[in-house]
């Protein structure tokens, strides 16, 4: 089952805050996050795990609600660099395959 | 330390052709996963490989198959090439027990069929 983003598209003045959602049907071991600029590979941002751990990078943070398997990604102070698509990722099991979203595209103009 | 390589990065073929696309995984690496993104939309999944063994397989008929060398690296092949396979084809190293670490992908290979 594909998780569900929201919105599908987001413009940001640089040093605005964005909040992406991502939401499942389904029970879930863990959320990752991924940004892909046009034309790169999808890049490695959090992971949430079951339970409450978490990793990733300092400026961007995410929170995992397990009850309503919903995950929010959280962009503070936008640079321009944090202009790409980003995608959602699901796993049911901890060794399971990740379903991606179909992405939230993120533009940050000067 | 040299990431995932895919090869080749573009490649054209035509409709009823067969493709094959190569990986090589992140060094230390040992679980390969085959992704198919089309134009505009989030990867989805092919399947995924782990001791030269297919682990798991998402939605994509037959024509689609692949395999794992020793050195961990793997080839997806696809026969009987239809228009709509024309996509952009992610692959994504890992370790098998990931715990808190997320997946590595390449860049991709373009497949476009006419």
């Amino acid at each position: 089952q594909q998780p569900v983003q929201s919105p599908q598209a987001v413009i940001l003045r640089e040093g605005e805050d964005a909040v992406i959602n991502c939401s499942s049907s389904k029970a879930l071991y863990s959320v990752h996050w991924y940004r892909q600029k046009h034309g790169e590979a999808p890049v490695f941002l959090m992971i949430l795990l079951k339970g409450g751990e978490q990793k990733g990078h300092e400026k961007i943070s995410a929170s995992f609600n397990e009850k309503k398997q919903q995950s929010s990604l959280y962009l503070t102070a936008s640079q321009l660099s944090y202009s790409g698509t980003y995608f959602c990722g699901t796993e049911r099991g901890s060794q399971g395959n990740l379903i991606f979203g179909k992405g939230t595209k993120l533009s940050v103009k000067p | 330390d040299a990431g995932v390589t895919q090869s080749p990065t573009h490649l054209i073929k035509t409709r009823g052709q067969q493709v094959t696309l190569r990986c090589s995984p992140k060094s230390g690496h040992d679980t390969v996963s085959w992704y198919q993104q089309a134009l505009g939309q989030g990867p989805q999944f092919i399947f995924q490989y782990y001791e030269e063994e297919e682990r798991q397989r998402g939605n994509f008929p037959d024509r689609f198959s692949g395999h794992q060398f020793p050195n961990y690296s793997s080839e997806l092949n696809v026969n009987a090439l239809l228009l709509g396979d024309s996509a952009l084809y992610l692959c994504a190293s890992s370790f098998i027990d990931r715990g808190g670490y997320g997946y590595t992908f390449g860049s991709g290979t373009r497949l476009t069929v006419v």
